[in-house]
């Protein structure tokens, strides 16, 4: 089983600042890494696919990098409604998802 | 446009069974592979299961396997999960969620296991 951390847990950060959100991998996943955003009340919302690749209709400011076992979600310029949970996601060895960060209004 | 729409929770004893359907619509359901994803009150993600597109091949989180089940019928373009032996820490809301990317959820229908 790859077990999946992320950190930090919690992370407050100030509208219109940068926001660096981390993934680790026990075992190499290669590149098969997809990030998330949940809030409350909502379905989970795909970003991120194949570590690095935006999905449909997800803004600029949302990015992805990383291979292997470290993987980095970053979102430049906050915007109010970026404030959410986030979890990554690995699919190269069956499926485990981190347990979330929770980004917040600093 | 593409949706998934879970139904069959609720309240249910530990040790008993439950059904859960993903009706979907929107998209060629045949053509892909679908998950069931589960989420305890106040916890993360936890995937379930997952079945692929012709429904020959299906694998299990080890928490759930031998208990759940997962099927589809592409005549119908819906998705199921058979729950059996429910015990309380399957209280969770279920959700499924569409191919290897996760790319579709639907809103997910809860299950408490409570006596």
């Amino acid at each position: 089983e790859v077990v999946m951390t992320q950190s930090p847990a919690t992370l407050s950060v100030s509208p219109g600042a940068r926001a660096t959100l981390s993934c680790k991998a026990s075992l190499s996943v290669t590149n098969n890494l997809a990030w998330y955003q949940q809030k409350p009340g909502q379905a989970p919302r795909l970003l991120i696919y194949g570590a690095s690749t935006r999905a449909a209709g997800i803004p600029a400011r949302f990015s992805g990098s990383g291979s292997g076992t470290d993987f980095t979600l970053t979102i430049s310029r906050l915007q109010s409604e970026d404030f959410a949970v986030y979890y990554c996601l690995q699919y190269n060895n069956w499926y485990s998802f981190g347990q979330g960060t929770k980004l917040e209004i600093k | 446009q593409v949706q998934l729409v879970e139904s069959g929770g609720g309240v249910v004893q530990p040790g008993r069974s439950l059904r859960l359907s993903c009706a979907t619509s929107g998209f060629t359901f045949s053509t892909y592979g679908m998950h069931w994803v589960r989420q305890a009150p106040g916890k993360g993600l936890e995937w379930v299961a997952v079945i692929s597109n012709d429904g020959n091949n299906n694998y299990y989180a080890d928490s759930v396997k031998g208990r759940f089940t997962i099927s589809r019928d592409n005549s119908k373009n819906t998705l199921y999960l058979q729950m059996n032996s429910l015990r309380a820490e399957d209280t969770a809301v279920y959700s499924c969620a569409r191919d290897t990317i996760f790319d579709v959820w639907g809103q997910g229908t809860t299950v408490t296991v409570s006596s």
